[in-house]
């Protein structure tokens, strides 16, 4: 069963800290990773986007990393502020346009 | 360049009714796939449409149906509601071509009592 776990469920920080956000997968054949942000009650914004050759995407204060073989990615967020507050979630997809498999997601909460 | 729209953002149905919720996908995109996200967890895949034809379906009963229209926009249809149907539904689109991310629109919260 094709299946993706994040931890921690949950991350209280103080501001400027750099974080780490951690993601499995069951299945390491994947065509693509994706991170979203999602702010409480509203859509997902795509973070990042990993394509299955690539080792790392970057977009401004945040790194994804990708490593098929172990089943893993994270993302790094550095100098964490306030407005980074949201949930991210990890999504998987196994071929072009395919469905997008989630985790729970890890609820992020950055202290002023 | 206008990003995916929802319709309605709020609504409260009772067991047993039927609900239609409307996706205006974003301009270019000709690909509409739909999610289920329960509170506290991550989305669940429900369907997708490409070029009005279903193209994907993910663990949901028949009572859970859609349509794409000629311009892309989607709805989604859901017959004899039941309490655990209570949950936020995204609607996402994407254009043609490799690796195009998903846009997602705001969603429909949707309460059945």
């Amino acid at each position: 069963k094709q299946e993706v776990t994040q931890i921690p469920a949950a991350l209280s920080v103080p501001e400027g800290e750099n974080l780490v956000l951690n993601c499995s997968f069951t299945d390491s054949a994947i065509y693509n990773l994706q991170w979203f942000r999602q702010d409480p009650g509203k859509g997902l914004t795509s973070l990042l986007l990993i394509q299955s050759s690539q080792r790392e995407q970057t977009s401004g204060r945040l790194n994804a990393s990708l490593d098929k073989s172990s089943g893993r990615s994270t993302l790094y967020i550095a100098a964490s502020q306030p407005g980074d507050s949201a949930t991210y979630l990890c999504a998987v997809t196994y071929n072009q346009g395919g469905k997008l498999i989630f985790g729970q997601g890890t609820e992020l909460s950055v202290k002023p | 360049e206008t990003g995916v729209t929802q319709s309605p953002t709020h609504l409260i149905k009772t067991r047993g009714q039927q609900v239609t919720l409307r996706c205006s996908s974003q301009s270019g995109h000709n690909t509409v796939s739909w999610y289920q996200q329960a509170l506290g967890q991550g989305p669940q895949f429900i369907f997708q449409y490409y070029r009005e034809e279903e193209n994907g379906r993910g663990n949901f009963p028949p009572r859970f149906s859609g349509l794409q229209f000629p311009n892309y926009s989607s709805e989604l249809n859901v017959n004899a509601l039941e309490l655990d149907d209570s949950a936020l539904y995204l609607c996402a689109s994407s254009s043609p071509g490799l690796n195009s991310p998903l846009h997602f629109g705001n969603g429909t919260r949707l309460t059945v009592t």
